[in-house]
């Protein structure tokens, strides 16, 4: 398995474009997850999906954020219109399953975002 | 309200030498998961290990270890005979059933190895 692949891997932007981080879970993983990674507040979670369908989003910082889970292998985190403070590493990771913690996340190579 | 602790945002050793990481924890649950996570300067995560509350056995993989203790909280990491290649941010977290099984980490430890 590829494991969970995302794209771009590296994007440059100047505030408020818009700007569109996707992600491929690996196959059979029913759970996704989107975290953001800065130097201020480490890892957190933005939103997961179990099924396609959006779990929880109170992660999601401001109506700037949104994301979508339109099949099964394939999800997309949009900001628009994108800030300075926006600049951190973008995760996407999967899973099997939502009903119990055992099941290991399997992250991505992350999406390095830089908003001028 | 679960809750992960790294104290160590920082630790410098010399290739050779053991290193242990620290992870405390919080949670109302009785029954929730640890698990360790590598971050090298390539950004990715990697895992390392997971571990069941009801599973107290420290385990070893390698060079690595890790000690579960209940009565303390804590999940601590050990390498032995530490390597460059250890270099990374090693993260600590936690998923239990009250925070709906999502996983919660803590700030992370960077390990620098030098030569």
């Amino acid at each position: 398995d590829a494991g969970v692949i995302q794209s771009p891997r590296h994007e440059v932007t100047e505030m408020g474009q818009e700007v569109t981080l996707r992600c491929k879970p690996i196959s059979g993983h029913n759970s996704l997850f989107w975290y953001r990674q800065t130097m201020m507040r480490g890892l957190e979670l933005l939103i997961y999906f179990n099924n396609n369908v959006p779990i929880d989003d109170s992660g999601m910082p401001e109506d700037r954020f949104s994301a979508k889970m339109p099949n099964a292998s394939f999800s997309t985190l949009k900001i628009q219109p994108s800030e300075p403070r926006d600049s951190a590493v973008y995760f996407c990771a999967s899973k099997f399953g939502l009903e119990t913690g055992a099941n290991v996340l399997t992250f991505g190579a992350g999406s390095r975002l830089t908003v001028l | 309200a679960q809750k992960v602790t790294q104290a160590q945002t920082e630790i410098s050793v010399v290739e050779k030498e053991d290193v242990t990481l620290d992870c405390v924890y919080e949670t109302r649950d009785t029954t929730y998961y640890l698990f360790w996570y590598k971050q090298p300067p390539s950004g990715e995560l990697v895992f390392l290990i997971r571990r069941n509350s009801f599973d107290e056995q420290n385990e070893i993989s390698g060079r690595y270890s890790w000690n579960f203790q209940k009565s303390t909280s804590s999940f601590n990491f050990t390498i032995t005979a530490s390597q460059v290649v250890d270099s990374a941010v090693y993260f600590c977290a936690l998923s239990d059933q009250n925070a709906g099984n999502m996983l919660t980490f803590g700030g992370g430890t960077r390990l620098m190895v030098k030569p």
